[in-house]
Parts: C-alpha cells; structure tokens; sequence
C-alpha cells in the first residue's frame, strides 16, 4: 500500500537532547513537508522540501533541522535550542499532478521530560 | 499568502446538513481552495478542492462565488464519526509550497 510513515508514534526526551523524526513515503512525491500542531491549534509549517538536497524553512523553523537525501525520506531533527518542543508532529507530501492535496502521516507526538 | 477565516466550533445533529463557511479576501486569481478533515490524534484528510462555482465528490459539496473571497463546505447527512476539525486552505498557486492552516472548526455532531 502507498503512503507515508513516521516514526516512533509517541518520543520521550529529556532536556537537551536533540531527537530525530522520521518520516518516509512510497507515493513517489517529490514535495514533503514538516508540520508542528500543538494541543487545539491548527498546523503551522515548519519546513518542506521540493527536491532532493533541497529544503526551504517554513514559519518556525528555528531550532529544527531536515535532511533530503532521498526522494522518500524527509526526516526532521529537533535540537535542544527549541524552547517548547512538547507537540504533535506531521509529515506530508505531495506530488505534481495535484500540489493542493497533501497526504499526511499518522504523526510523531513528542513529549519533553 | 492568503490566510482564511471560519468559525470556531459548530455544532449539529446526525442526519442534518452541515454548512461550514471559509472566507478568504485575499485569494489570489491562480488560488485553489482546499478542504482538509482532522481526527484527533490524526494526520488532516483531503476532502474536496475547488477553484470555481460548485464541486461535488462522494463525500461533500464546495461552493465557491463568483468573487471567490468565501466558499462553503457542504456536509449532507452528517452521522456521529463526521465529528472532527475542518481546515479551509487557500493554496499559493505559483509557490505550492507554501499552506496556511488556520486553527480550523470544530464540528460537533451529536446523537
């Protein structure tokens, strides 16, 4: 079946710790994207990648990092600098026929301890 | 980058119609409007897009005036399991990358 994946479902970190996010998609979508949600709020970007070894920051990207070394991986670093990481985390992609549809993953919720 | 406005929360009965209205005054001319759906602990749903007048799927209808500053999210016969987060977004039409999910409605649909 296509689709995507992340992984782990739920992430425990304590202070400091830098923790990556992975998220993968067999859809063959050139665009991915990472989303953050927190607790009764909509998504806010945090960083999306066109192409491979390719990534633009998205609205709050400080104290996040990615990768795109392949088409159908886009993982997502948090580092320590990022004061609030407690939230729900959202992979997406989308492919050119139709950019407006994203398919997202089932997410990544992170807790920091 | 054209950002949208709707209602908070709505609330409804199993078996109505539900209207769900966006607007969105900025909407630039090569925009689409997209609708997303929302489960808790979920990644958002597409729904429907549209660009003009009404498009209807399997699942919901999109109407879309002729000045294309609203569009409405039409629901029919709304059973319990549509309770969920409904998230209207205009898309950039020449930079795909960029969307804006507002904090959506929240659609209570009761027994």
């Amino acid at each position: 079946d296509g689709g995507i994946t992340q992984s782990p479902k739920y992430l425990f970190r304590k202070e400091g710790q830098n923790v990556t996010l992975s998220c993968e998609q067999n859809l063959n979508h050139d665009a991915m994207y990472w989303y953050r949600q927190d607790p009764g709020q909509g998504l806010r970007l945090i960083y999306y990648s066109q192409i491979v070894n390719d990534f633009q920051k998205g609205d709050i990207a400080e104290g996040y990092s990615v990768s795109r070394e392949k088409k159908e991986s886009f993982p997502l670093t948090v580092t320590s600098a990022q004061k609030n990481p407690t939230a729900f985390y959202l992979c997406a992609s989308t492919g050119t026929l139709s950019y407006n549809e994203q398919f997202f993953g089932p997410g990544t919720r992170l807790t920091v301890l | 980058l054209a950002k949208t406005t709707q209602p908070i929360s709505m609330d409804s009965y199993e078996g109505q119609e539900v209207n769900i209205t966006c607007s969105h005054n900025n909407i630039a001319t090569n925009d689409y409007i997209t609708w997303y759906q929302q489960f808790p602990s979920q990644g958002p749903r597409f729904i429907i897009q549209g660009y003009k007048t009404k498009v209807t799927n399997e699942v919901a209808s999109l109407f879309i005036p002729a000045d294309r500053k609203s569009s409405t999210l039409s629901l029919p016969r709304v059973s319990l399991s549509d309770t969920a987060v409904y998230y209207c977004l205009v898309g950039v039409g020449d930079n795909f990358n960029k969307f804006y999910f507002g904090s959506g409605t929240k659609l209570n649909v009761k027994p």
